[in-house]
């Protein structure tokens, strides 16, 4: 089984302020999703990232994709309290092995007022 | 916007019981999926199903099966409940079989199940 390592595991901040959260394995993966979840409600698809290296941006969130593809980042920019959510990334192992998608256990994000 | 709708959001059923869990997506997407989602142990793949009739095994199917008889509803069912199946279950579509998992997967709001 690939692990998707996220970090932190809970992050409680005031808003206005920036934060990075990490998702990091041992693996190479041909691409890395980011999903926000509220909750009550299922995960939302915030992003894939395909290439090695990639940075993509989504207003206030910037989402990398590491050099060597065994790593991603996502860092928010002057948070708001509806930025507040689990965030999960997940990835497809792409050195074959079993079929399916690799979730972390997600970062739970709360910003203050 | 793809709409993935779960039967029930919240769900209590008696330990022994078979109980059914039913998912319907509107965008005639090939790929379903059924998840279970735990404090601690994030979000495990039960079943997928990347046409009708077909089903494949995830990560944890033990206790569980799955039934695809029409494109858009793909049902997860526990054959005999037990306390330990106690979760948040969530399904998820996406579009086209190739590049299955490169693709966003569109999820439901999800059903607690309390098996008790």
């Amino acid at each position: 089984t690939q692990l998707l390592e996220q970090s932190p595991q809970f992050l409680s901040i005031q808003e206005g302020e920036n934060l990075t959260v990490y998702c990091n394995s041992s693996s190479v993966f041909s691409s890395l999703q980011w999903y926000r979840q509220e909750p009550g409600e299922g995960p939302v698809l915030l992003v894939t990232v395909v290439t090695g290296g990639e940075v993509k941006k989504l207003k206030r969130l910037i989402f990398q994709f590491g050099d060597a593809r065994k790593d991603s980042s996502l860092h928010i920019t002057a948070a708001q309290t509806g930025d507040t959510g689990l965030y999960l990334c997940a990835g497809r192992d792409s050195g074959g092995g079993a079929d399916g998608l690799t979730f972390g256990k997600g970062t739970h994000l709360i910003i203050q007022p | 916007d793809v709409k993935v709708t779960q039967s029930s959001r919240y769900l209590v059923k008696r330990t022994g019981e078979k109980v059914f869990l039913e998912c319907v997506q509107d965008m005639d997407h090939e790929n379903m999926f059924w998840y279970r989602q735990d404090p601690g142990l994030g979000l495990r793949l039960i079943y997928f199903s990347y046409d009708v009739k077909m089903k494949e095994k995830g990560d944890i199917p033990e206790g569980y099966s799955v039934s695809r008889e029409k494109k858009e509803r793909f049902s997860l069912i526990l054959e005999s409940a037990s306390t330990n199946q106690t979760s948040m279950y969530l399904c998820a579509s996406s579009r086209d079989r190739v590049y299955r998992w490169n693709q966003p997967q569109h999820f439901g709001d999800g059903t607690r199940l309390s098996i008790l």
